[in-house]
């Protein structure tokens, strides 16, 4: 059973247009983190939110977390290629501790 | 470097061997997980550490796993008879540890492929 559900699985744009990529779950989570992801490398930090409601932005890219906790959406605008990546949402469940659980995935694809 | 560290980068080796793969997590990071990632998915947990001690280890596949942090630094993950389907790359991250989840800190990871 996949505890966070990522959808799309993947995603191909045009350059210049806006998309949103969902993190679901039926888990209530004590916080939630994107991560991007390039080939050969290590997942890097992108947000972590920890209030429900709330919304962090990072340049062109909205987080927002939902109002229950179970889940979460990226928001990019005007996307780019170099916004191309394997873009993770991770949780810790609640009473957990540390651990620290991810979803599998959005391959977004940039086209120029 | 300041950096997670893992070696080896790559690792080939013949179904049934044993197989050792370590981790020199940043300096000061009380918190060390070990993830398993296959080709077009995300991490999948294996363990994590909180210290010395394996706060977790829900996530080893099978008694052929084993992971150590004997002094609170390097770890080693270590898997027995390896099968095939072992075949993946094995992340480390490390964190400051200490109650609310913070930055996971990821190496580069270690590809084991068994033939």
């Amino acid at each position: 059973t996949q505890l966070l559900e990522q959808s799309p699985q993947f995603l191909s744009i045009q350059e210049g247009e806006n998309l949103t990529v969902y993190c679901n779950s039926s888990s209530v989570f004590s916080s939630l983190q994107w991560y991007r992801q390039e080939p050969g490398e290590g997942p890097v930090l992108l947000v972590t939110v920890v209030t429900g409601g709330e919304v962090k932005k990072l340049k062109r890219l909205t987080f927002q977390f939902g109002d229950a906790r179970k889940d979460s959406s990226l928001h990019i605008t005007a996307a780019q290629p170099g916004d191309t990546g394997l873009y993770l949402c991770a949780a810790c469940i609640m009473n957990r501790d540390d651990k620290i659980i991810f979803g599998k995935g959005t391959r977004l694809h940039i086209l120029p | 470097g300041a950096g997670v560290s893992q070696t080896p980068s790559n690792k080939v080796t013949e179904k049934g061997k044993y197989v050792e793969l370590r981790c020199d997590p940043i300096s000061g990071h009380t918190a060390l997980y070990w993830y398993r990632q296959s080709l077009g998915q995300g991490p999948e947990f294996l363990i994590y550490f909180q210290g010395t001690g394996a706060a977790d280890d829900s996530g080893l596949p099978n008694d052929r796993f084993f992971a150590v942090r004997p002094e609170g630094s390097v770890s080693t993950l270590k898997i027995q008879r390896t099968e095939r389907g072992d075949s993946a790359v094995y992340l480390c991250a490390s964190s400051l540890g200490g109650g609310t989840p913070g930055e996971l800190f990821f190496g580069e990871g270690s590809r084991l492929t068994v033939l």
